[in-house]
């Protein structure tokens, strides 16, 4: 996960407030996913980039949940409202055949 | 569609043990294959792959081979060690214009003991 930054690493928030998830990513790649993963359903992808532009978000699971990337250094997913079923850990990857994941950010919303 | 299904878990064995994980996918093309490995606290990362059939994928005593006959990809450990332990999941690519996006199986957690 070298070169791959997100951050927080760690989130404890309220239901119904908003978060923001950043993901600094490696360059030269021009693809980007986020995925969440839980124990309950495992690793799940949100949404995806190619050249900053969304290509697929129909992993994303509802309106409350979007994604930014407005230039190819840095990214955003955000929650508004969030809500206790959105506690997971969100990864930010990069790559195209192989990926390069991030730490993840650990959210809880209490 | 792609899908891929890897055996379930927790599997839990004794160190120097042989390791098998099945995995086995379903494509609509011809994909590449992955073994990623997620220790705890930490991201996926990226442990061998294989690109077409027949290919052997190797890295840190670990191996798979792409087995098209079968759709498989077993990852295999002739000896394991308890910094082995972690989440191994399965994947698949296929690099279709515009989608680029990586099939992961439900993951299988290995417990390496003393």
């Amino acid at each position: 996960d070298a070169g791959v930054i997100q951050s927080p690493r760690h989130e404890v928030t309220e239901m119904g407030q908003e978060v923001t998830l950043r993901c600094k990513p490696i360059s030269g790649h021009n693809s980007l996913f986020w995925y969440r993963q839980t124990m309950m359903r495992g690793l799940e992808l949100l949404i995806y980039f190619n050249n900053n532009v969304p290509i697929d978000d129909s992993g994303m699971p509802e309106d409350r949940f979007s994604a930014k990337m407005p230039n190819a250094s840095f990214s955003t997913l955000k929650i508004q409202p969030s809500e206790p079923r959105d506690s997971a850990v969100y990864f930010c990857a990069v790559g195209r055949n192989e990926q390069f994941f991030g730490p993840g950010t650990r959210l809880t919303v209490l | 569609g792609n899908s891929v299904t890897q055996m379930e878990g927790p599997v839990t064995l004794s160190e120097e043990a042989f390791l098998t994980i099945n995995c086995t996918y379903t494509a609509t093309g011809y994909p590449s294959l992955f073994w990623y490995v997620q220790y705890p606290g930490e991201g996926l990362q990226l442990l061998l792959k294989a690109t077409k059939a027949d290919d052997k994928g190797s890295n840190k005593g670990f191996e798979a081979t792409y087995r098209k006959e079968t759709t498989s990809f077993h990852l295999e450990k002739g000896s394991v060690q308890v910094s082995d332990s972690a989440v191994y999941f399965c994947a698949l690519s296929e690099v279709e214009t515009g989608a680029n996006n990586l099939f992961f199986g439900t993951g299988t957690r290995l417990t390496v003991i003393p």
